[in-house]
C-alpha cells in the first residue's frame, strides 16, 4: 500500500520567511495530492492540493510543487505569518479514494 | 462540499466499556472513513464503511474492537469497544467529495480519554 513520508516533523520560522515541508510517496499510482492544515482542537482542512498531471500549483502565498518521477512534493509558504501556524499534513490518494496521510509537520511563525 | 456533524464531541469513559461516535453528512457519499489520530501524530485510517456492506478494516484493526455501522448514505458509527486506556484518542470521520478531486471532509472529532 502507499506509505507517505513526511518532513521535518517540527518547523520553526521568523514571521515573513518561507515555510517549505515536503513529503514522498511510494504508490506511483497515487495521483491527487492534497496538503491540510489543521489548527489546535479543530479539523482538518484543506488548503491546497495538485493532481499528478500538474508540476506546480500556487495560491497566493501557498505553492505546492510535484515532481512525479521523484514521487516527491512539497508545500511552500511564503511571507509566513502567526496565523500560519498549525500542523500540515500532505496526502496522497488513488482514483479508488485511497488517501495516505504523512506523519505531519508542527509550524510555529514566531513573530 | 460536504458538512459533517460527529458527535460527541468529547467524553471521558470507564475502561471495559464501550462508546458509540456517530457520523451525519448533509449529502449522501458513498463510502466513510473513519481515522484514529492520537495525541501530536497524523491520521491513521482504521476502516472505510460503505452502505450495505460490511467495513473494510486496514491493517491492527478488527471489526470486533471497531464495529462500524453504515445504515445509509448519510449516516454512519464507529464503536470503540472494550475500552482500554490505550484507546484514548481523536476519532474522526471524513468523506470524500465526489468528482475528479477527492477533497476530503472530516468531522471535528471526538476526544475519547479512557479512564
Amino acid at each position: 500500500g502507499e506509505n507517505v513520508e513526511q518532513h521535518p516533523s517540527t518547523l520553526s520560522v521568523q514571521e515573513g520567511d518561507s515555510a517549505v515541508i515536503k513529503c514522498t510517496y511510494s504508490d506511483s499510482a497515487s495521483n491527487y495530492f492534497p496538503w491540510y492544515k489543521q489548527e489546535l482542537g479543530k479539523r482538518p482542512q484543506l488548503i491546497i492540493d495538485i493532481r499528478s498531471n500538474v508540476g506546480e500549483k500556487k495560491d497566493q502565498r501557498i505553492a505546492v510543487t510535484l515532481n512525479k518521477t521523484a514521487k516527491h512534493f512539497s508545500l511552500h509558504i511564503t511571507e509566513t505569518q502567526p496565523e500560519d501556524s498549525a500542523v500540515y499534513f500532505c496526502a496522497a490518494s488513488t482514483e479508488n479514494n485511497d488517501m495516505r496521510f504523512g506523519a505531519g509537520t508542527r509550524l510555529t511563525v514566531k513573530p | 462540499s460536504a458538512v459533517i456533524s460527529q458527535k460527541p464531541s468529547r467524553d471521558i469513559c470507564q475502561r471495559g466499556t464501550s462508546l458509540t461516535i456517530q457520523c451525519q453528512v448533509d449529502s449522501q457519499v458513498t463510502m466513510m472513513f473513519w481515522y484514529r489520530q492520537q495525541p501530536g501524530q497524523s491520521l491513521t485510517l482504521i476502516a472505510t464503511a460503505n452502505q450495505g456492506s460490511e467495513a473494510t478494516y486496514e491493517s491492527g484493526f478488527v471489526i470486533d474492537k471497531f464495529p462500524i455501522s453504515r445504515p445509509n448514505l448519510t449516516f454512519s458509527t464507529l464503536t470503540v469497544s472494550n475500552m482500554s486506556p490505550e484507546d484514548s484518542s481523536i476519532y474522526l470521520c471524513s468523506v470524500h467529495s465526489s468528482g475528479r478531486d477527492t477533497e476530503a471532509f472530516f468531522g471535528q472529532g471526538t476526544r475519547l480519554t479512557v479512564v
